[in-house]
């Protein structure tokens, strides 16, 4: 167990719906990070959020967005969603931002498998 | 923009054998770290071993080592006495040093299959 939870685990939805996807960092985590494994583009990181700011950007389209609450807990919102946005959605936390410095190693939740029909 | 390649999709080693993972990258920075990650089927992505760019000596953590050749941008993972527990997909990562550069950057993957 990393520490990381994700919430839902499974989540089924149709073509043009929305979905929120919750993650909660590892007690102590400032950084919260949001990647997407699915089976044409691999994993892929989506966004980067430290302590309530984005930090990062990645190959994240424009119907999805994220935040970090004060309580540095992150949610995912994917909108008018696709057949292609069916995926695993994985959230990492980690101590710090930077890249700079020590490992800085970033746990992983368990993921969330969504599915769009 | 960094990129990290695994040329092997799949690979097979029978029990109490030893195998290699191959990963190489691209990236024109000095300053980076080198990961791999393991992937079980239950999904959940665990840290197997990390380097940091500018140690010269290799990472172990137990029956898993690393050859990481600087030079030659290659990071290849090495697994001992395989067990069929590391039956798993296998990620190599690249993150860089730089103070923005928190992301992992994946490779596609090796399937590993572990043969009794």
């Amino acid at each position: 167990d990393s520490g990381v939870t994700q919430t839902p685990k499974h989540l089924i939805t149709a073509t043009g719906q929305r979905v929120t996807l919750r993650c909660s960092p590892r007690s102590g985590d400032l950084s919260v990070y949001w990647y997407q494994q699915s089976l044409d583009q691999g994993l892929q990181f989506l966004i980067q959020y430290y302590n309530g700011e984005e930090r990062a950007k990645g190959n994240i389209l424009e119907r999805f967005s994220a935040q970090q609450f004060p309580d540095l807990h992150s949610e995912l919102n994917l909108s008018s969603l696709e057949l292609g946005d069916s995926a695993l959605y994985f959230c990492a936390s980690s101590v710090d931002w930077s890249g700079r410095g020590s490992y800085n190693e970033q746990f992983f939740g368990p993921g969330t498998r969504l599915t769009v029909l | 923009a960094q990129t990290v390649t695994q040329s092997q999709p799949e690979m097979s080693v029978q029990e109490a054998e030893t195998v290699t993972l191959s990963c190489t990258y691209d990236t024109s920075e000095s300053d980076y770290y080198l990961f791999w990650y393991k992937q079980p089927p239950s999904r959940q992505m665990i840290l197997v071993i990390r380097q940091e760019a500018y140690k010269q000596q290799n990472a172990t953590e137990n029956r898993f080592s690393v050859n990481f050749q600087k030079a030659a941008k290659s990071f290849s993972l090495k697994i001992s006495d395989s067990q069929l527990g590391d039956a798993a997909m296998y990620f190599c990562a690249y993150r860089s040093g730089r103070e923005y550069g928190n992301k992992l950057v994946f490779g596609a993957g090796t399937i590993l299959r572990v043969k009794s």
